[in-house]
C-alpha cells in the first residue's frame, strides 16, 4: 500500500497566485514527521517545510505553509504568491517514528509550472 | 549550512563495468547514510540504509551484491554499482544524517548513464 500519495502529477499556477499541492499519507505510528521538498531541474533536493505529528499548529516557512489535517491524514503544501522560480518538482515525504535514522519515504511528486 | 558532496556528478560507462560514487559530508559527521535512486520522471526510491561501521540494510528488491555500500567513516560513504547495465542508468542521491543535530541532508546527486 502507498504510504504517501500525491494525486496531482502536474499543476499550473499563474504568477503571484497561491497554489495547493496535495499529499495524503498512511501510517499507524502515532509519531511521524511530514516533509516537503522541492527538486528543480538540477536535481538537488531542497527542504521546504516540516510538520511533526504532535505539532498543534500548522507549519509555516515564509511563502510555504503546510495545511495539516491529522484526522484526514493529509498534509497539503500551500505556496503563496507564486514566483517563476517556484517551477519545479515537489515531493511530499514521511518519516515514521521520532528518530531521524528512520527512513524517509517519498510520494510520486507533483510538477508545478508557474505561468508569467 | 551543511554541505554534502557527491563525486562524480555525472558518469557514463560501458555495460559490464563498475562505477563508484562517493558521498562526503564536509562539515558534519554522518552517523547514518541513506542511498536513493531516482529514475526519470519518477520519485526517489530508497535503496539502502547504512550506519558507520556496519553493514548496510537493503530495501526489498535491491540486490546487495550489485550495489555495494561502504560507510567506513563518518564523513565518507560509497556506492559501487557493479557490472552496470543500461537499466541501472539513474540519478543516485546520497542522504546523510548529521549525528549531532539529527538533521537529514541530501547530496547533489550523480547521474549514471550505462551504454
Amino acid at each position: 500500500a502507498q504510504k504517501i500519495t500525491q494525486t496531482q502529477p502536474g499543476m499550473f499556477v499563474q504568477e503571484k497566485e497561491a497554489v495547493t499541492l496535495d499529499c495524503t499519507y498512511d501510517t499507524s505510528d502515532p509519531s511521524y514527521g511530514l516533509f516537503w521538498y522541492k527538486q528543480p531541474s538540477s536535481g538537488e533536493m531542497i527542504f521546504l517545510i516540516y510538520q511533526g505529528s504532535y505539532d498543534q499548529q500548522n507549519a509555516t516557512e515564509g511563502r510555504y505553509s503546510l495545511n495539516f489535517q491529522k484526522a484526514r491524514k493529509s498534509a497539503n503544501l500551500v505556496i503563496s504568491a507564486s514566483q517563476l522560480g517556484d517551477s519545479a518538482m515537489y515531493f511530499c515525504a514521511m518519516r515514521e517514528g521520532k528518530d531521524s535514522s528512520y527512513k524517509l519515504i517519498f510520494g510520486s511528486g507533483t510538477r508545478l509550472l508557474v505561468r508569467p | 549550512g551543511a554541505v554534502v558532496s557527491q563525486h562524480p556528478s555525472r558518469v557514463i560507462c560501458k555495460s559490464g563495468t563498475s562505477v563508484k560514487i562517493e558521498c562526503r559530508s564536509l562539515d558534519f559527521q554522518a552517523t547514518t547514510m541513506f542511498w536513493y535512486r531516482q529514475f526519470p520522471k519518477q520519485s526517489l526510491m530508497l535503496m539502502a540504509t547504512s550506519n558507520e561501521g556496519s553493514k548496510a540494510t537493503y530495501e526489498q528488491g535491491v540486490e546487495k551484491d550489485k550495489f555495494l555500500i561502504n560507510h567506513a567513516s563518518l564523513t565518507l560513504s560509497t556506492l559501487t554499482v557493479t557490472s552496470a547495465h543500461p537499466e541501472d542508468s539513474s540519478f543516485y542521491i546520497c542522504s546523510p544524517i548529521d549525528g549531532g543535530t539529527d538533521t537529514q541532508y541530501f547530496g547533489p546527486g550523480t547521474r549514471l548513464t550505462v551504454l
